[in-house]
């Protein structure tokens, strides 16, 4: 069986801070796909990343950044810079294979003062 | 904008009644898949099509819960007799690329909101 476990309920911080969103996943497959998605509060989910278990190495995208660890199982991702607009609910998910169901986690809600 | 519409985007309903909701691709594409989001949760996997096929279902899914896609391009989703602890958020994804591929992200609609009084 697949989890994947977002340990933050909620976090708080001051624009122009850096955060760090955790993710820890289990799975017993030796490929498997994760991903972080992004619940603005206007609702809908925005795909943001995805992340082979056979590539490790880490990305970055703007203000935003991943780091794999399989050592770890650990799929974390990191914004610089906060700003107002990153205010959202933030999923990691897993899949087994392509065209595969998601497993998400529970969500980390960011929110993100001027 | 995703490619899925999904319709209505809000249902209130008396519990004991039937409710239908409809996902609609833009495009064509071979999958189709549906999940749940309650309160504070992340969205929980229901069932998904390949084509008109319904391949997987959770056990989330009641015998209550019925859900077709009878040409393979738009599908629904039906709860019967619903009761309090079906109001969520039911979602809609199909895979990214085109539509004879089978892309490893998914790509959701923008729910309908579910709730049951």
């Amino acid at each position: 069986a697949q989890k994947v476990t977002q340990a933050q309920t909620e976090i708080s911080v001051v624009e122009k801070e850096d955060v760090t969103l955790d993710c820890v996943y289990e799975t017993r497959d030796t490929t498997y796909y994760l991903f972080w998605y992004k619940q603005p509060p206007s609702g809908e989910l925005v795909f943001l990343i995805r992340r082979n278990s056979f590539d490790e190495q880490n990305e970055i995208s703007g203000r935003y950044s991943w780091n794999f660890q399989k050592s770890t199982s650990s799929f974390n991702f990191t914004i610089t810079a906060s700003q107002v607009v990153d205010s959202a609910v933030y999923f990691c998910a897993l899949s087994a294979d392509a065209g595969n169901m998601l497993t998400f986690g529970g969500g980390t809600r960011l929110m993100v003062k001027p | 904008d995703t490619g899925v519409s999904q319709n209505p985007r809000h249902k209130i309903t008396k519990r004991g009644q039937n409710v239908t909701f409809r996902c609609d691709p833009i495009s064509e594409h071979n999958r189709l898949y549906w999940y749940r989001q309650t309160l504070g949760q992340g969205p929980e996997f229901l069932t998904y099509f390949q084509n008109e096929a319904q391949l997987e279902k959770s056990r989330l899914l009641s015998d209550r819960f019925s859900a077709e896609r009878p040409k393979g391009s738009f599908s629904t989703l039906e709860i019967q007799r619903t009761e309090q602890g079906d109001s969520a958020m039911y979602l809609c994804a199909i895979p990214g690329g085109g539509a004879g591929s089978l892309s490893y992200e998914q790509y959701f609609g923008p729910g309908t909101r579910l709730t049951v009084t």
